[in-house]
Order: C-alpha cells, then structure tokens, then sequence
C-alpha cells in the first residue's frame, strides 16, 4: 500500500480481555516501530524491529505487551489481560534508511473498560 | 538519562506572524534532527530533517541546529491557521528517536 497500514482504528474491550494490533508498514521499509500516546501526551516507545535482527524490546511496560513480526512484513502487537492504563492510541511507524524519517500509520486507539 | 526538552505551550502567534519553535538536546552524541508535525486526533508527521550546523529552509519553515549549544530550532514564516497543531521535535539515538513532548502551537486569524 502507499502508506503504513493499521487495524483495528478503534478498539473497545473489557478488562481483562486480551487485544491484538496489527501494523502493515510500507514495502520495502526494513525498520518497524510500536509507539504508545496516552491523551495529552508524548510518543512511548515500546519496540522496534530491523530486518531480521533480533528485535529492541526495551520499551514494553510489562509482560502482558509484547510483539511479533515476519521478516520485513505485517507485525502484530498483542496485549494480554488489558488493564485500563492501557487505553491510549497505539501508534505504528515503518522507515527504510535514515532512522528517523519515520512514516506513521493512523493509529489504533485502544479503550479499555 | 537522553532527554529532549521543548516548551509545552500553547504558544499563540498571529496569522501572518513568525512562528518560532525552540528544543534542546541531552545527548551530545546525536547527529540528526527532526520535526514532526501532530494535528489533534492525527498521527505525527515528518516536517523537517537537519543534520548540520546552521539553517535548513523548506518553503515556509526553516530548522535551525547549533550543536554547541545543544539547540535546534522551528521557524515558520507566514504562519497560517492550518499550521495550528503539536510540534514534536527528536534527536536520534543509535537507530532510536528520543522524543521531545511537543509543543502546541495556535495561529490567530
């Protein structure tokens, strides 16, 4: 596709419930970011994938967080128990070269009763 | 701990006006520099890259970087109403992004 995919746009779920994110980054772009933006705030960074480099999980705030991706395709963020911290807009961003021009999907805003 | 630091606002300027955006660095070892542009409700988008010293000019906006006093600045001449929205300026970090927390800019008409 011509820009950075992202599904669902809008996620409500109960408490405890397990959610999964799916990112679609543009082809070809070899590096693939997870960002969190809770309202009124700035980007969280939660994990990054290069290639097929083992990934940088630095940025997950638990253990009930964590993601996949299959070579230089779709990744998935998935989130386990949901708790209502976790409601924020989960945003995905692909870049191919200078690591910072980063290209941004819509976001996938998570609401957690 | 690698910080970017920006002022949060609201900074209001007047249609027309210049707009001038101002961050700084922690990070001595960072090498470029980025502004991301966030309208409400919308993701970031890339506005301006600088990598050098001195000024980088791009239509309006022109980005300002004095790495010996760790400062990198937005200017957007002719400011426009549609260029209401968050201002997010980041320095790089290995292939890592550290992330100022915006600011929010107002164009009166």
């Amino acid at each position: 596709g011509a820009g950075v995919s992202q599904s669902p746009s809008n996620k409500v779920t109960e408490k405890g419930k397990d959610v999964e994110l799916r990112c679609d980054p543009i082809s070809g772009h070899t590096a693939l970011y997870w960002y969190r933006q809770r309202l009124g705030q700035g980007l969280e960074f939660l994990i990054y994938f290069q290639g097929n480099s083992a990934p940088d999980k630095s940025g997950l705030p638990s253990d009930r967080f964590s993601a996949e991706r299959t070579g230089e395709s779709v990744s998935t963020l998935t989130i386990q128990r949901t708790q209502q911290e976790d409601s924020a807009v989960y945003l995905c961003a692909s870049s191919f070269g200078a690591p910072g021009e980063l290209f941004f999907g819509e976001g996938s805003r998570l609401t957690v009763l | 701990q690698k910080e970017v630091e920006q002022n949060s606002g609201p900074l209001s300027v007047p249609e027309g006006a210049i707009a001038s955006l101002n961050c700084t660095y922690s990070d001595r070892v960072s090498q470029s520099f980025f502004w991301y542009r966030q309208y409400s409700g919308k993701s970031p988008e890339l506005i301006m890259s600088i990598y050098s010293n001195g000024d980088k000019e791009d239509g309006r906006f022109t980005a300002q970087l004095n790495k010996a006093s760790q400062y990198v600045s937005l200017l957007i001449r002719d400011s426009q109403p549609s260029d209401s929205a968050t201002y997010l300026c980041a320095s790089d970090s290995n292939y890592q992004l550290i992330w100022g927390a915006g600011t929010k800019l107002i164009i009166k008409p």
